[in-house]
């Protein structure tokens, strides 16, 4: 039971470059979410997905996409990524009202 | 949507003291309320959480909170302080009627030897 995983863990690009940071989870949870953490600022919600096939914006999702693919699997995506878009971003999962279980991050860098 | 202050940035404590940091909310309906801790370079990790009931909820490591409705708050609390608890600490807010969940910016504690 490997809970939830995030691939890469380090991730460096070029501005304008387009990456997909891949998040998947094996407790058969229905809702997954994508945050971002910067210093000063915790962890700010980029997009969730309350259950298969749906997803939701969250407080800052402008620059990103996400794809909910399967129940196990929740995908963020960068288009043209920023020098803004340089951050710690997590994923994680939770069943109904109950405790989210995160990741351990994805570090991006944009140059 | 929700949202969650934490008034601490930073808080240094000496070990052996205690320790209480801070939490308000705000949402319009009954909110879940949870502390998450993150050692550097890790992810989060549940400390307690409150959905209902009796409004002091035990959680991991010592580590208590309590639920005040009138304040808006969710203090968490421990008596005496152990080096091994300098981390950042985070207070979140779930919303009972949608899925959202909003963090606070995190108070991070020093503990001093």
């Amino acid at each position: 039971n490997a809970g939830v995983t995030q691939t890469p863990k380090f991730q460096v690009l070029k501005t304008g470059q387009s990456m997909t940071l891949q998040c998947a989870q094996d407790m058969n949870h229905n809702s997954m979410y994508w945050y971002r953490q910067d210093p000063g600022m915790g962890l700010r919600l980029i997009y969730y997905s309350a259950s298969e096939g749906t997803t939701d914006k969250g407080e800052v999702p402008n620059g990103y996409n996400v794809s909910r693919l399967n129940k196990r699997e929740f995908s963020l995506r960068l288009e043209s990524a920023a020098p803004s878009q340089t951050s710690v971003y997590f994923c994680a999962s939770k069943e109904r009202a109950y405790e989210q279980y995160f990741g351990p991050g994805t570090r991006l860098t944009v140059t | 949507a929700q949202s969650v202050t934490q008034p601490d940035i930073h808080i240094t404590v000496s070990e052996g003291a205690s320790l209480e940091l801070r939490c308000n909310y705000s949402y319009g309906a009954t909110p879940y309320l949870f502390w998450y801790v993150q050692s550097p370079g890790q992810g989060l990790q549940l400390l307690l959480k409150y959905f209902s009931g009796d409004t002091l909820v035990q959680g991991i490591k010592g580590f208590e909170a309590e639920f005040k409705r009138s304040q808006s708050s969710f203090n968490l609390r421990k008596p005496s302080v152990h080096w091994s608890d300098a981390a950042e600490y985070f207070c979140a807010v779930g919303a009972s009627l949608n899925n959202d969940m909003r963090f606070g910016a995190g108070t991070r504690l020093t503990v001093k030897p």
